[in-house]
């Protein structure tokens, strides 16, 4: 079946314009995860949802960054007046339930290059 | 919170020969330990998971090992082929399901 999908795959944006990247999880799936990868690095943890409900978003990095899933499907991560630092791989990952034993099923992340 | 150290942060071996990578986390309270192999470009594949009421886990040329007493665990690669080159990452479970990740490994294999 369909694996997470995530667009765009590249986004090159001047400093201070605002983007919105989307995912696409499996259908079905209850849990939504975003994760920033800088270069080099490990993924970092954005925001989760269960379902509609934002149930964490610590790991936004600043009051720039929103995420949203209001039909408890797709979700889209909107970053606000880009910055430099904001440059990264996007990752979006989708588990079936609500249980933190389950395997994360990661999408192809969006590239966001801010100039 | 919790905290994951993933070494070496760079490994190479010889075809055939195998490969380990070492993982520490800091909150006793994670109980899922997941593995994920990321070629360059691309998304992360899971290769192969423990969870915390099991010691050892293997697939095929792939294994996984666990102590919750010292709080690491770690991947070991047998008979290692040039499609093993990648990067690997180590996670642990923190709160609301999330995942920390280590820093990654990047696995060469010399032919």
């Amino acid at each position: 079946g369909a694996g997470v999908s995530q667009s765009p795959r590249y986004k090159v944006a001047k400093r201070g314009q605002d983007v919105a990247l989307r995912c696409d999880p499996i259908s079905g799936h209850v849990s939504l995860f975003w994760y920033q990868q800088a270069l080099g690095q490990g993924p970092e943890f954005l925001t989760y949802f269960q379902n509609e409900a934002q149930l964490d978003k610590s790991g936004l990095p600043s009051d720039r960054f929103f995420a949203e899933r209001p039909e408890g499907s797709v979700s889209t991560l909107k970053i606000q007046r880009t910055q430099q630092e904001d440059s990264a791989v996007y990752l979006c990952a989708s588990s079936p339930g609500t249980g933190g034993l389950e395997t994360q099923y990661f999408g192809p992340g969006t590239r966001l290059l801010v100039l | 919170g919790e905290n994951v150290e993933q070494h070496p942060s760079t490994l190479s071996v010889q075809e055939g020969d195998s490969a380990v990578i070492k993982c520490t986390y800091s909150d006793s309270a994670s109980n899922y330990f997941p593995w994920y192999k990321q070629e360059l470009g691309k998304r992360p594949q899971l290769i192969i998971d423990i969870r915390s009421n099991v010691g050892e886990k293997k697939d095929q040329r792939i294994a996984v090992t666990l102590n919750k007493t010292a709080k690491h665990f770690s991947l070991h690669i047998t008979e290692t082929q040039p499609e093993d080159s990648a990067v690997y990452f180590c996670a642990a479970s923190g709160s609301n399901y999330q995942l920390i990740w280590g820093a990654g490994t990047k696995l060469i294999i010399k032919p």
